[in-house]
């Protein structure tokens, strides 16, 4: 059975920085692409970053895009989000996903098969 | 991008009704559209993927059809389980992905 924990959110200042993660376990993670998807509070989903099997590709949403960084680390079956110049709007429950893609290299045409819990991340002074 | 509008944005209705929830997009995804369930507090659910595949473990009442722009999710006998918000998600684009608004389920 797939399963993802997620960890890392708290609360943290407007300019300041906080990096989550997702332990994996129940799969081959290091033979599927993962993503962070978050949830404002009340309001819809949107994801916010995917990274290849082997972390050789990537990609961003605008929003986020420069501030936050996707990484994996295959021999510890972990994903990370490191996010920088976090901002009021970045307030969201964020939630990793095990990410299923259409085509071998392309991450933009993805969707998601099993979900984290989900740790929340809260920017406030 | 693609925007995803779905209808109605809340649905009030009875165990045992039969529910159906539209999807539109701004334009044509061929059959790339994912539906998720998603209950207070919990991470969304993976039902549906290429617009009518049920995935594995998803009971069979839970079924999804249509092609381009128009999509329905149907609940063929709502469950008290089947309470909760549902949300489309396009996979067509290069630009990206893309959910709707999401679809709340409440009772009636």
């Amino acid at each position: 059975e797939v399963h993802l924990v997620d960890s890392g959110g708290g609360l943290v200042q407007p300019g300041g920085s906080l990096r989550l993660s997702c332990a994996a376990s129940g799969f081959t993670f290091n033979s599927y692409a993962m993503s962070w998807v978050r949830q404002a509070p009340g309001k819809g989903l949107e994801l916010v970053s995917s990274i290849s099997f082997n972390g050789g590709s990537t990609n961003y949403a605008n929003s986020v895009k420069g501030r936050f960084t996707i990484s994996r680390d295959n021999s510890k079956n972990t994903l990370y989000l490191q996010m920088n110049s976090l901002r009021a709007e970045d307030t969201a429950v964020y939630y990793c996903a095990k990410t299923v893609i259409l085509e071998a290299g392309d991450l933009s045409r993805v969707n998601f098969d099993s979900w984290g819990q989900g740790t929340l991340v809260t920017v406030s002074s | 991008d693609i925007q995803m509008t779905q209808s109605p944005s809340t649905l009030s209705a009875s165990v045992g009704d039969r529910v159906s929830i539209t999807c539109r997009a701004s334009q044509s995804i061929s059959s790339w559209l994912a539906w998720y369930q998603q209950k207070p507090g919990k991470a969304p659910k993976l039902l549906i993927y290429k617009a009518s595949s049920l995935e594995s473990g998803v009971p069979s009442r839970f079924s999804g059809s249509g092609s381009g722009t128009e999509f329905t999710l149907t609940i063929s006998s709502l469950q008290p389980d089947d309470f909760a918000t549902y949300y489309c998600q396009q996979y067509n684009s290069y630009l990206g992905v893309t959910f709707g608004g999401g679809t709340k389920v409440e009772i009636k």
